[in-house]
């Protein structure tokens, strides 16, 4: 089945405390990007990859990393996670802007 | 910076009603893509629209991409409880078409 993986679904943390999530797809897809949803702000993209080893920033990069070692794995860090990182993360994936985006099934971060 | 809006922020009908959402962008985008996002779920691709005044229908779903390419709509015939959810339009940023913006959703609610 075509999808996009991301674990953990849910995880609470402390403040400071280095953590990755991680998003793997088995589409063969070279596009793939981390977004983030919180109330009323809609759906704000952190990074995004054109194909491996090719990375760019988003709308609110601040915070995290991603790396694209590999085609399928996209993951996203936070190496000194902050209350205001606490949402839900989604990583998409797709070819390149044709098809539209395929989302995991979301990660809900909460750091105390 | 570039803009894009959806109204209404929320509607709320009687099964059977029709309802429609509408897309406006600051700038000009050179396609429109529209989601659906179940309470609790994750967003899910519904359609791509690329031309000026393309109409797209799925069933019940009637697409369109405005002449000037700055607005879209959504219009959705007879609702369903099925049809619960929180909508959404996205395009491409103007100034990197790698960077794909989403509006800020139209949530839709059913009084069966």
């Amino acid at each position: 089945e075509a999808q996009v993986t991301q674990n953990p679904r849910y995880l609470i943390t402390v403040t400071g405390k280095k953590l990755t999530v991680t998003c793997s797809q088995n589409m063969n897809h070279e596009y793939m990007s981390w977004y983030r949803q919180d109330p009323g702000l809609g759906l704000r993209q952190i990074y995004y990859s054109m194909n491996v080893e090719v990375t760019d920033k988003g709308d609110v990069p601040e915070g995290y990393k991603v790396s694209r070692k590999e085609k399928r794995n996209f993951p996203l860090i936070l190496e000194s996670p902050s209350p205001n990182q606490t949402s839900l993360y989604f990583c998409a994936s797709s070819t390149r802007q044709v098809d539209g985006y395929t989302f995991g099934s979301g990660t809900r971060l909460t750091v105390v | 910076g570039q803009q894009v809006m959806q109204i209404p922020q929320y509607q709320h009908v009687q099964e059977g009603e029709d309802f429609t959402t509408y897309c406006n962008s600051s700038t000009t985008l050179s396609n429109i893509q529209w989601y659906k996002q179940r309470p609790g779920g994750h967003p899910v691709f519904l359609i791509q629209l690329v031309k000026s005044g393309e109409v797209k229908k799925q069933k019940r779903l009637t697409f369109q991409f405005g002449e000037a390419k700055k607005n879209s709509s959504l219009h959705i015939t007879a609702t369903q409880t099925t049809d619960v959810g929180t909508y959404f339009c996205a395009g491409p940023r103007y100034s990197s078409a790698s960077k794909i913006i989403f509006g800020s959703g139209t949530r839709l609610s059913i009084r069966p």
